[in-house]
């Protein structure tokens, strides 16, 4: 148990429907990250908090995305009028300063 | 530009075999972190080993042990006396100090499958 959880675990949605997940770490990690991974592929980099402060988007966080970390405590991640191309798994990793990054199960999205 | 690779897809071994997972980097930083991570079939990212860049010494966990070798960008992990339950995919991962974020490049996994 890495001690980040992630809810839902699993989320089925019609396109165009907006979703969001929702990422718990432990109380000691001060970052906080949004991974994507698609089938046969490694996790991509979505976006990084630094406590409440969200310090870095990647460019496949397009418009439609958007992520907070309200009192720098959970995390929720928002995908508006989802697309077919969005479908994947979506984890969530805290980390402490200069330790390695814990990872929840994951929340795998299915558009249909 | 940063870039991890890890060129065997998929390995199958039978149990109590050793097994090698390659991994090759790429980075222009001078400091940096270099990680194995195991993800079985219920999703979760499970943390094995990290490596600084600028320690080299190869150590020995339990039946995991590691050869980093700076010459070669080379961080390859090994499994002695497989087991069935070491079946998942195994991915490295690159994070760079001066990102100021230290988030991590994944290479695309190993699948590793250990037959009874």
């Amino acid at each position: 148990d890495t001690g980040v959880s992630q809810d839902p675990r699993h989320k089925i949605t019609k396109r165009g429907q907006n979703v969001t997940f929702r990422c718990d770490p432990i109380s000691e990690h001060n970052r906080l990250y949004w991974y994507r991974q698609t089938l046969g592929q490694g996790p991509e980099f979505l976006t990084y908090f630094q406590n409440e402060a969200q310090l870095e988007k990647s460019r496949l966080l397009s418009d439609r995305f958007s992520a907070e970390r309200p009192k720098g405590s959970f995390s929720t991640l928002e995908i508006q009028r989802t697309e077919q191309g969005d479908s994947a798994m979506y984890l969530c990793a805290g980390q402490h300063t200069n330790t390695e990054a814990f990872f929840g199960q994951g929340t795998r999205l299915t558009v249909v | 530009a940063q870039k991890v690779t890890q060129a065997q897809t998929e390995i199958s071994v039978v149990e109590k075999e050793d097994v090698t997972l390659d991994c090759v980097y790429e980075t222009r930083d001078t400091t940096y972190y270099l990680f194995w991570y195991k993800q079985p079939p219920s999703g979760e990212l499970v943390f094995l080993i990290r490596r600084n860049s600028f320690d080299e010494q190869n150590e020995i966990s339990g039946r995991y042990s590691w050869n980093f070798q700076k010459s070669t960008s080379s961080f390859n992990f090994t499994i002695t006396a497989s087991q069935v339950v070491d079946s998942a995919v195994y991915f490295c991962a690159l994070s760079e100090a001066t990102s100021g974020t230290y988030k991590y490049i994944f290479g695309t996994g190993t699948r590793l499958k250990v037959l009874a």
